[in-house]
């Protein structure tokens, strides 16, 4: 089955800085990826997604890396806001089945 | 507004005590899913369903039971609760099984004495 890792369970950054949180998955015939936001007590978020056929895809403030190559995808959070503070999952997907998730990366902002 | 519930948000029980946890979306989506989170492993599939009395196992089904009568209500059916369940689930929804993006519903708290 697929197997879907973030590299680090912890980030923190500064206010303003850019934030990067990176994944990476085991199945090469995945063709669908997201990212979700976890805030504390409440359900995940759709951040962003993009599909096998692109490699950047980008959204207000984020941007979506792949490297199909490597099967490693990235967020990054352009100007990192206090209100940015939370988990971040990455889910992948083969060609709309289950949501396989990462297990997280949590992302503190410190003023 | 566009939302998945789930009912209750919190509950604490005792082992052998049956539950059921709703979950509803107004979304008229066909796909629905549970998921149970827990800490060091992420969010882990339970059952899903892709239309009205269609269902199937996820990752971790074994303890569950799910209903579809209608399309909006997708119900977790926990007949035995043991303390291995506690955890926090989560249902979602989506379009269908071909549309990706999937929304979440807000998490049911769930301790099992």
């Amino acid at each position: 089955g697929e197997s879907v890792g973030l590299h680090l369970p912890t980030l923190s950054v500064q206010e303003g800085d850019n934030s990067i949180i990176n994944c990476a998955y085991s199945n090469s015939a995945s063709d669908y990826f997201i990212w979700y936001k976890q805030e504390s007590g409440k359900g995940p978020q759709f951040i962003i997604d993009i599909r096998s056929n692109m490699d950047k895809r980008q959204g207000q403030r984020v941007t979506v890396l792949l490297n199909k190559t490597v099967k490693h995808l990235s967020l990054q959070i352009a100007a990192t806001q206090p209100g940015d503070s939370a988990v971040y999952f990455c889910a992948v997907s083969n060609s709309g089945y289950a949501l396989n998730f990462g297990k997280g990366t949590s992302l503190l902002v410190t003023p | 507004e566009a939302q998945v519930t789930q009912n209750p948000r919190y509950l604490i029980t005792v082992t052998g005590k049956k539950l059921t946890v709703t979950c509803s979306q107004n979304m008229n989506h066909e796909y629905m899913s549970w998921y149970r989170q827990d800490p060091g492993l992420g969010l882990r599939q339970i059952y899903y369903s892709m239309n009205v009395e269609v269902t199937d196992k996820g990752d971790v089904p074994e303890g569950y039971k799910v209903s579809r009568k209608e399309k909006r209500n997708f119900p977790l059916i926990l007949e035995s609760p043991s303390p291995n369940q506690t955890s926090l689930y989560f249902c979602a929804s989506k379009g269908s099984l071909s549309t990706d993006t999937q929304y979440f519903g807000p998490g049911t708290r769930l301790t099992v004495l």
